[in-house]
């Protein structure tokens, strides 16, 4: 598997709280995901980045926030947290654009109460 | 924004059964990739098609790549416990964009 660590790997955490999940790769790979995972819904991106400093808004981006300050880090902000959110967090990375097969972490499980 | 759709939603087979899922888009796509995940795992890439009518194999493992460029499908032989997971078709919208499928949930009986 590629080195993808996401963390934490679970949260539990109260309505308005701010929340930060991080990804971290060891790839080097210049583009990296946030998706969020929900039932019957299959895989939404909500961020991505195409270079440090660089990201872009996914589908479903409203009440995100994302920042790239080094290739390796890639981190996820819930500004505050709403129970809508509640869902797990996969981050990807891929070695270049298009015609590229996307490299999972082991996601992170968020519930917000 | 837009999203492959994908059927059946969920299908129980009997280990030795085949099973096909199929993905369907209204537009052209450029490629198509293909992702298993695992109950309680990350999604793990398969395959990846790019050429109209491709058909490529990986052991029980078939998949193609419509005439069209509009739909694929992904189909198992003499399916395996080993088989069970989610299969999602995903593709590529403009540069950086990966858009998934809703996923095809497999359950094997043995």
């Amino acid at each position: 598997d590629a080195g993808i660590t996401q963390s934490p790997r679970h949260k539990v955490t109260e309505t308005g709280t701010p929340v930060t999940l991080r990804c971290h790769q060891t790839e080097n790979h210049r583009y990296m995901y946030w998706y969020r995972q929900d039932p019957g819904h299959g895989l939404r991106l909500i961020h991505y980045s195409y270079g440090v400093k660089d990201t872009d808004k996914g589908e479903v981006s409203d009440g995100y926030s994302v920042s790239r300050s080094k290739t390796e880090d890639f981190l996820l902000t819930l500004e505050s947290a709403t129970s809508s959110q509640t869902s797990v967090y996969f981050c990807a990375i891929s070695e270049f654009a298009s015609n590229q097969p996307q490299h999972f972490g082991d996601g992170t499980r968020l519930s917000i109460l | 924004g837009q999203q492959v759709m994908q059927i059946p939603q969920y299908q129980h087979v009997q280990e030795g059964e085949d099973f096909t899922t199929y993905c369907n888009s209204s537009t052209t796509l450029s490629n198509i990739q293909w992702y298993k995940q695992r109950p309680g795992g990350h999604p793990v890439f398969l395959i990846q098609l790019v050429k109209s009518g491709e058909v490529k194999k990986q052991k029980r493992l078939t998949f193609q790549f419509g005439e069209a460029k509009k739909n694929s499908s992904l189909h198992i032989t003499a399916t395996q416990t080993t088989d069970v997971g989610t299969y999602f078709c995903c593709y590529i919208s403009g540069t950086y964009k990966y858009i998934f499928g809703t996923g095809t949930r497999l359950k094997v009986l043995a």
